[in-house]
């Protein structure tokens, strides 16, 4: 079946740019999802993008995509301490979203 | 108020007991989703419901029933409780778009089994 891995956690400083990853082993989505939880809440969704795309930009966030290498990244620019949450991402195939087991942001002065 | 409301939002309970947890939506979406979140592991997808009459098992089903009592509402059962049910779950919802299938998800209701 299908399997998506993030690492579970990243340290960043205030200020400095945020890049999480993430690996998946079917390319048969038609689209890519970042969501974020913050503690105590559900799932928000952040961004996605197409399948058929290499990049998508919206304000601080980057989505990249190598479909070749399978391959998922996110870009947070300026990270600051409300960007501190956990970040999944999800597969959207017909039907279904499969997640990731969620990567923690933790942002220190 | 919020589009897809979770109800209660901590329960603690027995091993073998019956819990049922509600989810209801605003939103006007035909989908809706069930899914336990565990620590390391992600969301993982319990049931899920087209509209009222279709009802699907996930990849987690097996102690689990659900309702869906109105295009609005969806409940899940826990018929027995047990400890290894401990665990954040989630409500989520989506329109009926084909294939692609943003969702959009409650609050949670944290879930302890003793």
């Amino acid at each position: 079946g299908e399997d998506v891995e993030q690492s579970l956690f990243l340290s960043v400083r205030e200020g400095d740019s945020s890049v999480i990853n993430c690996t998946y082993t079917d390319s048969s989505s038609t689209y890519l999802y970042w969501y974020k939880q913050e503690p105590g809440a559900g799932l928000q969704l952040l961004t996605y993008i197409f399948s058929n795309m290499d990049m998508k930009q919206d304000q601080r966030l980057t989505v990249l995509l190598n479909k070749k290498d399978k391959h998922l990244s996110l870009r947070i620019a300026d990270t600051q301490t409300g960007d501190s949450a956990i970040y999944f991402c999800a597969l959207g195939g017909y039907n279904k979203l499969i997640f990731g087991a969620g990567t923690r942001l933790a942002v220190h002065p | 108020d919020a589009d897809v409301t979770q109800t209660p939002r901590n329960r603690i309970t027995k091993t073998g007991k019956r819990i049922m947890l509600e989810c209801s939506q605003t939103k006007g979406h035909d989908r809706m989703y069930w899914y336990r979140q565990d620590p390391g592991l992600g969301l993982r997808l319990i049931y899920y419901s087209f509209d009222v009459k279709d009802i699907n098992k996930g990849e987690i089903s097996d102690g689990y029933s659900v309702s869906r009592q109105a295009q609005a509402k969806f409940s899940l059962s826990l018929e027995s409780a047990i400890p290894n049910q401990t665990a954040l779950y989630f409500c989520a919802t989506s329109d009926k778009t084909g294939w692609w299938d943003t969702q959009y998800f409650g609050p949670g209701t944290r879930l302890t089994v003793l």
